[in-house]
């Protein structure tokens, strides 16, 4: 399989548990912050955004916590199932000057039964 | 179905020899992206297409060439200058670069050396 992921710091949590996989990001001048959800063998999944004038956003089980104070970044993940398991990583980005996204290193999520 | 299409998934490379990764969408993207994902690291931008005709290096160019003749086509050749490139590729698009919405990924390519 893929070898993404290895030497990643690991999250573990029972299935039925609530997730939470967190982020320090750099730049204070990023307001545009991207959780992403990467499987073996496979490429990066959206799973939430969220811009700098909230500090918080729900989807589907999910929810994206932004700390501007502290430049944090966290997202939670309820009810986590075995399907979650995987390697999840932030990325930030400042609009409007053209530049890109900066991804972070990720942590593995294990999901134990 | 939308999405990014990218082969093959497995490439082998000889010593001296260059090879090129296919990256399609059909999104309708202006923006397209190539980066290489290394085990423990953080994605790496190799270069980039804001638009047809148009690209740009990222930060680890050396060793890698691109063309964007085509809105859903942005090839990534691995050239033999780049000693190390052992890695997993991944293509991405968005909407344009530097706004608010998300890099969509393809499968990616896994490219080791004979």
């Amino acid at each position: 399989g893929e070898s993404v992921g290895l030497h990643l710091p690991t999250l573990s949590v029972q299935e039925g548990d609530n997730s939470i996989i967190n982020c320090a990001y750099s730049n204070s001048a990023s307001d545009y912050f991207i959780w992403y959800k990467q499987e073996s063998g496979k490429g990066p999944q959206f799973i939430i955004d969220i811009r700098s004038n909230m500090d918080k956003r729900q989807g589907q089980r999910v929810t994206v916590l932004l700390n501007k104070t502290v430049k944090h970044l966290s997202l939670q993940i309820a009810a986590t199932q075995p399907g979650d398991s995987a390697v999840y990583f932030c990325a930030e980005n400042h609009t409007g000057t053209a530049s890109k996204l900066t991804f972070g290193t990720g942590t593995r999520l294990q999901v134990t039964l | 179905d939308g999405g990014i299409t990218q082969s093959p998934k497995y490439l082998f490379r000889k010593e001296g020899q260059n090879v090129t990764l296919s990256c399609e969408q059909n999104l309708n993207h202006d923006a397209m992206y190539w980066y290489r994902q290394d085990p423990g690291q953080g994605l790496r931008l190799i270069y980039y297409s804001q638009i047809v005709n148009d690209f740009q290096k990222g930060d680890i160019a050396e060793g890698y060439s691109v063309s964007r003749e085509k809105k859903e086509s942005f090839p990534l050749t691995v050239t033999s200058a780049q000693k190390n490139p052992t890695a997993f590729y991944l293509c991405a698009s968005s909407i344009e670069v530097g706004g608010s919405q998300p890099q969509h990924f393809g499968d990616g390519t896994r490219l080791s050396i004979l």
